[in-house]
């Protein structure tokens, strides 16, 4: 069965510093990955998504994320974070089958917060 | 374009009853997929509805249950309620041979 950790429950940064937040997953068949953010209240929009190619992916609002499959790892970077990015991260993996998109395993997320 | 809604924004019900909460997918998407997001928790999956049947489900008792109408939306139910059931219900919508959900939302469910 597949599993996504997410190892950091909150995680602190200054504004204006840069940020990673850490993604494990385990899956037997090639994976998709997204990172997904929730705003208080609100669903949740889509970051980035990694299926193949360029290990290392850009997503809106200057995300990037890099696929490592020697460490089952799919950590998120920003290089300078902003008070808007204050909200709730969940990495998720979903089953490539060329079919669709399969219901997706979330981890339990991690909750962000930015120092002034 | 709209995205992905649901209805309605909350709810509040008591053990023991059922509730129904309702889906319209983004436009162009025919697949459904719902997921429970309790408290502090990651959403998890319950089931995705495509071309008006389940085809997919993940670990949630026959208590809960779905359906999907000839123009893609999507219904939620779900019966006895237990204080357990208390949670974000997510609405995710994709099209069919893509690789990527959209999210509602969701309905915020209450049980007393």
């Amino acid at each position: 069965a597949q599993s996504v950790t997410q190892p950091d429950i909150h995680i602190t940064v200054s504004e204006g510093a840069s940020l990673e937040l850490r993604c494990n997953y385990s899956y037997g068949a090639t994976p998709y990955l997204f990172w997904y953010v929730q705003s208080p209240g609100q669903g949740l929009q889509l970051l980035l998504k990694y299926f193949s190619g360029d290990t290392l992916v850009q997503g809106i609002k200057g995300f990037e994320a890099e696929f490592k499959r020697s460490q089952s790892s799919f950590n998120l970077r920003k290089p300078s974070v902003h008070w808007s990015d204050a909200a709730e991260y969940f990495c998720a993996v979903g089953r490539y089958s060329g079919g669709g998109a399969d219901g997706l395993t979330f981890g339990k997320g991690t909750h962000l917060i930015i120092q002034p | 374009d709209a995205g992905v809604t649901q209805s309605p924004t909350h709810l509040i019900k008591t053990r023991g009853q059922q509730v129904t909460l309702r889906c319209s997918p983004k436009s162009g998407h025919d697949t459904v997929s719902w997921y429970q997001q309790a408290l502090g928790q990651g959403p998890q999956f319950i089931f995705q509805y495509y071309e008006e049947e389940e085809r997919q489900r993940g670990n949630f008792p026959d208590r809960f249950s779905g359906h999907q109408f000839p123009n893609y939306s999507s219904e939620l139910n779900v019966n006895a309620l237990l204080l357990g059931d208390s949670a974000l219900y997510l609405c995710a919508s994709s099209s069919d041979r893509a690789d990527t959900q959209y999210f509602g939302p969701g309905t915020r469910l209450t049980v007393l």
